[in-house]
């Protein structure tokens, strides 16, 4: 059984530009989560992809997206960087199902630096 | 790598000494908790969950307790060792019907020989 893997695992961007950011989940899994932890704070929910589209979005404006393909692996995208996105960018992956949630597995994050 | 946790409360104690770790969450229609370890340059690795309808939990080495009343989790690591030292985080499932996770602050544990 493999658990969720990230890449790149480090990126360094210029403010304005776009990052895609990429998740496998971990295998039996069919739900992504992604989360933005800034530097001493706890992570912070950017949106969850079940069945290929988003069910769940946390605070974070439009230029956050993402997608989620029939493998269950999944891409962040961000357009438009801004300094504050500076981020550990964590994808936890979980099997949904009967209205619960099983074997929540974060991955070990893309350090994403916006220069 | 990472370095999580510059401003996090720290809780200090010695090598083979027990660790409490507490966390107050904020809903109490939330109904499953889990606790994680997260050590510099990596991830939140999954410790211990427990849902409303149980007070405690035990693992290996871990108990984790539920006082839903003041909405209270706390972690219990028994004979702390040196690889426990890590930001421990609480979160929550929030209630609101999709599968998102909300965390406390994290403390950091540091444990000394």
């Amino acid at each position: 059984e493999t658990g969720v893997t990230q890449s790149p695992t480090h990126l360094i961007k210029t403010r304005g530009q776009q990052v895609t950011l990429r998740c496998s989940s971990q295998s039996g899994h069919n739900t992504v989560s992604w989360y933005q932890q800034a530097l001493g704070q706890g992570p912070q929910f950017i949106f969850q992809y079940y069945r290929e589209e988003e069910n769940g979005r946390g605070n974070f404006p439009p230029r956050f997206s993402g997608l989620q393909f029939p493998n269950y692996s999944s891409e962040l995208n961000v357009n438009a960087l801004e300094l504050d996105d500076s981020a550990l960018y964590l994808c936890a992956s979980s099997l949904v199902g009967q209205g619960s949630a099983y074997g929540y597995t974060f991955g070990s994050g893309t350090r994403l630096t916006v220069v | 790598g990472e370095n999580v946790g510059l401003h996090l409360p720290t809780l200090s104690v010695q090598e083979g000494d027990n660790s409490i770790i507490n966390c107050a969450y904020s809903n109490s229609a939330s109904d499953y908790f889990i606790w994680y370890k997260q050590e510099s340059g990596k991830g939140p690795q999954f410790i211990i969950d427990i849902r409303s309808n149980m007070d405690k939990r035990q693992g290996q080495r871990v108990t984790v307790l539920l006082n839903k009343t003041v909405k209270h989790l706390s972690l219990q690591i028994a004979a702390t060792q040196p690889g426990d030292s890590a930001v421990y985080f609480c979160a929550e499932k929030d209630p609101g019907g999709y599968n998102k996770l909300i965390f406390g602050a994290g403390t950091r544990l540091a444990v000394h020989p």
